[in-house]
């Protein structure tokens, strides 16, 4: 069965860095290009970053690039998201989501359960 | 970028079929992906390149494609379903998602 756990999430100060992480079972986990999701208090579903499955390929939301980077860490099985120069628009649960893609399109078929960060000072 | 609009809210009562919309510009051509989202909780796959339905979903719900709207379809509408539903496409252009804006389904 697929799981997708995040972690590191917290209350941080505007400016200051934050390293999620999202440990993955289940699967190959190796075999499949990962995303990190966002989702501000009481708004919709944001894009925030993906890495192809061999760490080829990295791309960011225009709202995060240049001060987030995506890693994963094959033979751990874990995926990160280092957030760096954290504003109060960061503020969001994150979720690390499977993307499996077809046809040129891809989807989302699991996800994590989300953790919070909340950035305030 | 690509967008995509859906409409913030749609109400139906118990028993009856809710319809939600994704409208973009020739969607028809993209493969359109549907995610239901109960509070508090993560979203999850309802609905894959446009009308297939994974493992475990309730062949209540169906979707369609065409023009410039995706559908998602929702039979039988039961109180469990009220969530909020959102569409999704891969960007050709940009090599990333986009979502819609999300619709809120209320059950009456």
């Amino acid at each position: 069965q697929v799981h997708l756990v995040e972690s590191g999430g917290g209350v941080v100060q505007p400016g200051m860095s934050l390293r999620l992480s999202c440990a993955a079972s289940g699967f190959t986990f190796s075999a499949y290009t990962l995303h990190w999701v966002r989702q501000s208090p009481g708004k919709g579903l944001e894009w925030v970053a993906l890495l192809s499955k061999d760490g080829s390929k990295k791309d960011y939301g225009d709202s995060v690039r240049g001060r987030f980077t995506i890693s994963r860490q094959n033979p751990k099985n874990i995926l990160y998201l280092q957030m760096n120069s954290l504003t109060p628009e960061d503020t969001a649960i994150y979720y690390c989501a499977r993307a499996p893609c077809t046809g040129g399109s891809c989807y989302y078929d699991y996800w994590g359960q989300g953790i919070l960060v909340t950035v305030s000072s | 970028s690509y967008v995509l609009t859906q409409p913030p809210s749609v109400s139906v009562a118990p028993g009856q079929t809710a319809k939600i919309a994704c409208g973009g510009n020739n969607i028809g051509r993209k493969s359109v992906h549907w995610y239901q989202q109960k509070p508090g909780q993560a979203p999850v796959l309802v609905i894959h390149y446009d009308t297939d339905r994974p493992s475990g979903i309730p062949e209540r719900f169906s979707g369609s494609n065409s023009g410039n709207t995706a559908t998602l379809t929702i039979s039988r509408v039961e109180a469990g379903d009220e969530a909020d539903f959102y569409c999704q496409v891969w960007d050709v252009s940009s090599d990333h998602p986009v979502f819609g804006g999300g619709t809120k389904l209320t059950v009456l």
